[in-house]
């Protein structure tokens, strides 16, 4: 069972901004960095965004991560068909002692 | 280059056993803290268990504890989770994923493998 909400689906033209939320608590964002991960099932999923903010290298800059208590977002810019895949936010959970991943975010390239 | 590569999985039934096994190449294995983390058919990642880089630190989610054991054999470059008791819920695509730092907790999955598939089923 998740703990960090995620909104089930997100959507936008090519070029356009889309942004996608993850809600947690203390337990997690409040006290823990936030990743994010895009995936498409099936294959192994890759790190956009660690430590709230950073890029890993070969991580287009189009990828920007934020938090402010409790919550964090992902951002797309310049939104590309190849950006079509599942998004994942993740944390540590202190009360868990374990690491919680978001319900996930479908993202589609109209 | 970093990979990991699953093994181990297949069809089970209700209250049987399996281990899988993650082969890793491409960076000092003792030195990283491992994971597994799977994904049940038409749902979302689920963080499994975790490993510190010398094995003397472990941590399981509460769905699994009392039935999984993960374990590591640094000489033979090698990460395993053995599943007992397994129910039809524990049937998903389970992943292999490297962590970045030693100790396990409050760090991040770098790397992560392609999966094998394990299915509990009569």
């Amino acid at each position: 069972q998740s703990v960090l909400t995620q909104p089930p689906s997100a959507s936008g033209t090519p070029g356009q901004w889309v942004t996608i939320s993850c809600s947690g608590s203390s337990s997690n964002i409040g006290s823990s960095y936030v990743y994010w991960y895009q995936h498409l099932p099936g294959t192994a999923p890759k790190l956009l965004i660690y430590k709230n903010n950073q890029r890993p290298s070969g991580v287009p800059d189009r990828f920007s991560g934020s938090k402010s208590g409790t919550s964090a977002s992902l951002a797309i810019s310049g939104l590309r068909s190849e950006d079509e895949a599942d998004y994942y936010c993740a944390a540590w959970d202190d009360s868990l002692s374990g690491y919680v991943f978001g319900t996930g975010t479908e993202v589609t390239v109209l | 280059e970093v990979q990991l590569e699953e093994s181990g999985g297949g069809l089970v039934q209700p209250g049987g056993s399996l281990r899988l096994s993650c082969a890793a190449s491409g960076f000092t294995f003792s030195s990283y803290a491992m994971s597994w983390v799977r994904q049940a058919p038409g749902k979302g990642l689920e963080w499994v268990s975790g490993i510190s880089n010398s094995g003397g630190r472990t941590y399981y989610a509460d769905s699994v504890k009392g039935r999984f054991t993960i374990s590591r054999d640094n000489s033979k470059n090698t990460l395993y989770l053995q599943m007992n008791n397994l129910r039809v819920e524990d049937t998903a695509l389970y992943y292999c994923a490297k962590l970045i730092g030693r100790d396990g907790y409050k760090d991040y999955f770098d790397y992560w493998g392609q999966g094998t598939l394990v299915t509990v089923s009569s």
